[in-house]
């Protein structure tokens, strides 16, 4: 099975700040690779698919590069409401994997 | 717009079965979609159960695969999660989502369902 391991688990940052998390793929996974916000108490929320397209209605300081094993999440400058926890996610037609998630937190 | 509500007992006995059921409102389970249960034990990360096609093909996580069951009632625009042999280990909050195949990536979720396994 491919692994998903992000860096670093837990991230201190504070508003205005660009904050950069990294997965990388145990295996080439091309550029199928989403990221997603989770607050607590509710659902994830994707904000990037193929490993660079912003989901519609997501805020363009929200950013994704990166291809084959190592990608990267980017938020230009960070704003209050960006304090959540976020994963990356492999999906190919027959399996899908998280990251463990990385908590940006003040 | 697209809505999925997860609904089943909150409450399962160990060595019983988990089953949830998604139902789709605001659409209809159709092609080009794949849709999937997702879980979350307390405090920790996102872990994919399995998916399914519209034409009803599955796929499961491989440590999960001899105990998990999904399937889809596309007439009740719903699809259902059967878990069995659970132990205190599947507690956990249950999401279902919805994967366009064309994205590779759940772009609507479910609420969650909690679920937990006690006697």
């Amino acid at each position: 099975d491919i692994q998903m391991t992000q860096s670093p688990s837990t991230l201190s940052a504070s508003v205005g700040d660009r904050v950069t998390v990294t997965c990388r793929a145990s295996q080439t996974i091309n550029n199928w690779l989403a990221w997603y916000q989770q607050k607590p108490g509710k659902a994830p929320k994707l904000l990037i698919y193929q490993a660079s397209s912003l989901q519609s209605g997501v805020p363009s300081r929200f950013s994704g590069s990166g291809s084959g094993t190592e990608f990267t999440l980017t938020i230009t400058s960070l704003q209050p409401d960006d304090f959540a926890t976020y994963y990356c996610h492999h999906y190919n037609s027959y399996t899908g994997t998280f990251g463990q998630g990385t908590k940006v937190a003040v | 717009q697209l809505q999925l509500q997860e609904s089943g007992p909150g409450l399962v006995k160990p060595s019983e079965t988990l089953a949830l059921t998604c139902t789709v409102s605001g659409g209809s389970i159709g092609s080009d979609y794949y849709w999937a249960w997702i879980r979350q034990s307390p405090g920790k990360g996102l872990d994919w159960i399995g998916s399914i096609y519209h034409s009803g093909s599955t796929y499961y996580k491989s440590s999960l695969k001899s105990r998990v069951t999904i399937s889809v009632d596309t007439s009740k625009s719903q699809f259902s999660l059967k878990l069995f042999s659970v132990t205190a280990a599947d507690t956990g909050l249950y999401y279902c989502a919805r994967l366009p195949v064309y994205q590779r990536a759940f772009d609507i979720w479910g609420h969650g369902a909690t679920v937990t396994v006690s006697s």
